[in-house]
């Protein structure tokens, strides 16, 4: 089983263009998320997908949408990209939305020039 | 909303000592404590978690304390090793998604 993946692993953008970041997990699980982390901040949740159909907003959701396109995959979109959005990008995924261990994917380096 | 405080944000240890992390929290309606572990560059992986219902929890070196009454709870990691520099986040859970610590960067010197 591969887990959690993520792609891209890194991406560079100019302020103003957009981008989609992809999420997949093999584990069955109902619940995704995707946080940010930034040194000295830990991890904000920016959204989250309790089950299959719902998404909802976690602590810092501006500037971004999220879809969950199906139990497998729930991606993360920033339609206009800005420097303040230069981050590490994380999905996360866990059988319940909450008291469970949530699994981590590898990370998505993202630098908005 | 839940509100996670976690100390200190970074801890040096000399190779065989312990080390403690400790981590509060405001709902009263948490009962779910993972503690996760990020070596550099990695993604962040769970290493031990404790539920309202125990007050400690051990694995090998590794354990967890929690005070339901006061809202803290530690992690504690002793004999520690190179290996175990690394950044340690803290979490809580009740009837929301995971509200993690800022983070403890702990320095184990040889």
């Amino acid at each position: 089983n591969a887990g959690v993946t993520q792609t891209p692993k890194f991406q560079v953008l100019k302020t103003g263009q957009s981008m989609t970041l992809q999420c997949a997990q093999d584990m069955n699980h109902n619940s995704m998320y995707w946080y940010r982390q930034d040194p000295g901040m830990g991890l904000r949740l920016i959204y989250y997908s309790a089950s299959e159909g719902t998404t909802d907003k976690g602590e810092v959701p501006n500037g971004y949408n999220v879809s969950r396109l199906n139990k497998r995959e729930f991606s993360l979109r920033l339609e206009s990209a800005a420097p303040s959005q230069t981050s590490v990008y994380f999905c996360a995924s866990s059988e319940f939305a909450s008291k469970d261990e949530q699994f981590f994917g590898p990370g998505t380096r993202l630098t908005v020039l | 909303g839940e509100n996670v405080e976690q100390h200190p944000s970074t801890l040096s240890v000399q190779e065989g000592d312990s080390a403690v992390i400790k981590c509060t929290y405001s709902d009263s309606a948490s009962n779910y404590f993972p503690w996760y572990k990020q070596e550099l560059g990695k993604r962040p992986q769970l290493i031990i978690d404790i539920r309202s219902n125990v007050g400690e929890k051990k694995d090998q070196r590794i354990a967890v304390t929690l005070n339901k009454t006061a809202k803290h709870f530690s992690l504690h990691i002793t004999e520690t090793q190179p290996e175990d520099s690394a950044v340690y986040f803290c979490a809580a859970s009740g009837n929301t998604p995971l509200v993690f610590g800022k983070g403890t960067r702990l320095s184990v010197i040889a």
